[in-house]
């Protein structure tokens, strides 16, 4: 089984719609990071968490807002979907400084 | 300035062929480095560290320049699985990664 997993896979919505991304982990890390994915721009960071009760706004927050239920999971959402937050979305976690481990993505169209 | 510049490429090469990508960083602070290879639309997976003495994985040797703030990684022997993108990594230091916007490797027969 995979030890970062995202849920869905793939989601297309319309303008205006709430949108939740979910993100579990098996690999007992305290970090937890969500970042999208546009092509020519690379990753960019949306939120951050370091434990339960530590919620960090990344470069890129605003349309966004995060949910950190458990050690294990972390969620993504997005309040009113707009079109140009379409992109690929990927969580990741990491223990202190050492390497990050991403789920396999989350491909988001809004139309 | 870009905290994180890769040359997007793409680099076309032969198998066999040996390539080297550079990639510059901003903050003269960060502490540490890696490579990560995205294969398409798939999720990043850490290559390797990059250490301050350089380090080799088999075909692949990176390399970190503090004075002139440059991370390189070489590949000798390209093979075709090679294909992918490869993404330059950053911690400036604030416990978060910043990532460069990759260089794209193409390895032809």
């Amino acid at each position: 089984d995979a030890d970062v997993t995202q849920t869905p896979r793939n989601r297309i919505t319309k303008t205006g719609k709430r949108i939740m991304l979910e993100c579990s982990q098996t690999k007992g890390h305290d970090r937890m990071y969500w970042y999208r994915q546009d092509p020519g721009l690379g990753l960019r960071l949306i939120y951050y968490s370091f434990d339960v009760k530590d919620i960090n706004k990344g470069e890129i927050s605003d349309g966004y807002s995060v949910s950190r239920q458990a050690q294990a999971k972390f969620s993504l959402s997005l309040e009113s979907a707009i079109p140009n937050q379409t992109a690929l979305y990927f969580c990741a976690t990491s223990a202190q400084y050492n390497e990050q481990f991403f789920g396999p993505g989350t491909r988001l169209t809004v139309l | 300035r870009k905290e994180v510049e890769q040359d997007p490429g793409p680099f076309n090469v032969p198998e066999g062929a040996t390539v080297a990508f550079n990639c510059t960083y901003s903050n003269s602070a960060s502490q540490s480095f890696f490579w990560y290879r995205q294969d398409c639309r798939k999720e990043p997976k850490l290559l390797m560290s990059v250490y301050s003495s350089g380090n080799e994985d088999g075909r692949f040797t990176a390399q970190l320049n503090r004075a002139s703030q440059y991370i390189s990684l070489l590949i000798r022997d390209s093979k075709l699985s090679d294909s992918a993108t490869y993404l330059c990594v950053v911690n400036p230091g604030f416990q978060k990664l910043v990532f460069g916007t990759g260089t794209r490797l193409l390895v032809s027969p």
